[in-house]
C-alpha cells in the first residue's frame, strides 16, 4: 500500500499563532483529503484536495501532486482547533491514512 | 440531516462471541467503507463496497466480514472476536465519482475481553 507520513507528530501552540502541517505520500494518488478529529472523536472533512490550493476561512491547504506532498495551514489558531489532523490519500477505492498530527492550542 | 449512523457506539464483549456493528447512511451514497483506529497507527481500511453486492478487502481484512445487501447499509461482522480486535471502528460513505469525499460515522468503540 501507499505510505503516508505526517509531520510534526505533536504541536503545541499559543492561541493566535499560525502553523503548517505536512503530509508526504509514497506514490501517485487521485484523492487526498484532510480531516480533523475533535476531542470527542468525530472525524470532520476539512478539504478534498488532490491537487492545487483551497481556502476555507482560517484554514487553507495546498497539494503538489507531482512532488507527493500536501500542506495544511492553520492561521490565527483557536482552542477549538485542538485535536488530531489526519491526511488520507486514495487510489481507486482504497484509502490510506497518516498517523496524524496532534494539535493542542492553549489560551 | 445527512449522516452516517453506527451502532452500537460502545460495546464490551468476550472472545469468540459473534457481533455485528451496523452502519447506515441516508445520502444515497454508492461507496461505503470500514476503518479501525489504533493508537499510533492512524486509521486503516478494513473493507469497502462500491455498490450493492460489491465488496472488497482493504488493508486489514483478517477476522472481519461485511455484506452489502442494501445501498444504505454496510454492517461489519466479527464472527469470532479476539482481543486484538479491540479498537475504535469507523464507517464512512461517499458519493464516489470524481470527488470521493468521505463522510464518517461517530465511531464504535469495541473492547474484546
Amino acid at each position: 500500500g501507499i505510505q503516508v507520513e505526517q509531520s510534526p507528530p505533536d504541536l503545541i501552540l499559543q492561541e493566535g499563532a499560525n502553523s503548517t502541517l505536512r503530509c508526504n505520500f509514497s506514490d501517485s494518488v487521485n484523492n487526498l483529503q484532510w480531516f480533523h478529529q475533535n476531542p470527542w472523536g468525530q472525524l470532520i472533512n476539512l478539504f478534498y484536495i488532490p491537487s492545487g490550493t483551497k481556502q476555507n476561512g482560517r484554514l487553507s491547504a495546498t497539494t503538489v501532486a507531482t512532488e507527493r506532498y500536501s500542506l495544511l495551514y492553520i492561521s490565527s489558531s483557536q482552542t477549538t482547533d485542538s485535536g488530531v489532523y489526519f491526511c488520507a490519500v486514495g487510489t481507486g477505492n482504497q484509502f490510506y491514512f497518516g498517523t496524524g498530527t496532534s494539535l493542542t492550542v492553549i489560551p | 440531516e445527512a449522516q452516517v449512523t453506527q451502532n452500537p457506539r460502545y460495546l464490551i464483549t468476550v472472545t469468540g462471541k459473534k457481533l455485528t456493528v451496523t452502519c447506515s447512511q441516508n445520502m444515497n451514497h454508492e461507496y461505503m467503507s470500514w476503518y479501525r483506529q489504533d493508537p499510533g497507527l492512524g486509521l486503516r481500511q478494513i473493507y469497502y463496497s462500491m455498490n450493492v453486492e460489491v465488496t472488497d478487502k482493504g488493508d486489514v481484512p483478517e477476522g472481519y466480514k461485511v455484506s452489502r445487501k442494501e445501498k444504505r447499509n454496510f454492517p461489519l461482522i466479527l464472527e469470532s472476536p479476539s482481543p486484538n480486535q479491540t479498537s475504535l471502528y469507523f464507517c464512512a460513505s461517499s458519493g464516489g465519482g470524481g470527488a470521493n469525499v468521505l463522510t464518517f460515522g461517530a465511531g464504535s468503540r469495541l473492547t474484546v475481553l
